[in-house]
């Protein structure tokens, strides 16, 4: 089975600290994908990556930063966290778009 | 910009018993998929079922099956025999077909609250 690995359950951290949140993939997917969950906005797409450094802005890319240097590996950085980026974040990944595979989530604490 | 609504924050069912979760959603494009996710407590998303807009049957996978109305932009998802382990959120989510495929990203719903009374 394919897995995504995200490197935190759980995580908190302060105001102003830069953070970063992993993930990775054991498929060779080509697209990786950044989401934010929140309750009762669903999920929304911080930022994707189709490629090893290739990366796309989603419809909240505002406050953070993505890297892929490895294919398998898709980094968010919260460049200075703040309080409003309290929240689950998800990792997926997807070859070709016909079958994603979601990480377990970080739950990030902003204090 | 596709959207994807679901006005049930919470629903409720017994067990053995059959709910339904609704999803709506905007697009100007004639071609798609829309997808159904579970995330229980642990987190783990879990694809449940997935349609191709450009199928006229309705996909069915054992007790989970969908009503897509492609003309009205509705897409419902229907749970039969519930049982304990349905509960979870259930999200529903639209993929463009276009753009080669190189990225497939999702467009989700706000998520339903489905509970399972015994």
């Amino acid at each position: 089975d394919v897995k995504v690995t995200q490197s935190s359950r759980y995580l908190v951290k302060r105001t102003g600290e830069k953070v970063f949140l992993e993930c990775v993939q054991d498929m060779d997917h080509e697209n990786m994908f950044w989401y934010r969950q929140d309750p009762g906005l669903g999920l929304r797409l911080i930022y994707f990556s189709y490629d090893v450094k290739m990366k796309e802005k989603g419809d909240i890319p505002e406050g953070y930063s993505v890297s892929r240097e490895k294919k398998e590996r898709f980094s968010l950085i919260l460049e200075s966290a703040s309080t409003n980026q309290t929240s689950m974040y998800l990792c997926a990944s997807s070859f070709g778009g016909r079958g994603y595979t979601f990480g377990s989530g970080t739950r990030l604490t902003v204090v | 910009a596709q959207t994807v609504t679901q006005s049930q924050p919470e629903m409720s069912v017994q067990e053995a018993e059959t709910v339904t979760l609704s999803c709506t959603y905007d697009t100007s494009e004639s071609d798609y998929y829309l997808f159904w996710y579970k995330q229980p407590p642990s987190r783990q998303m879990i694809l449940v079922i997935r349609q191709e807009a450009y199928k006229q049957q309705n996909a069915t996978e054992n007790r989970f099956s969908v009503n897509f109305q492609k003309a009205a932009k509705s897409f419902s998802l229907k749970i039969s025999d519930s049982q304990l382990g349905d509960a979870a959120m259930y999200f529903c989510a639209y993929r463009t077909s276009a753009g080669g495929g190189g990225y497939g990203k999702l467009t989700f719903g706000q998520g339903t609250i489905l509970t399972v009374h015994p």
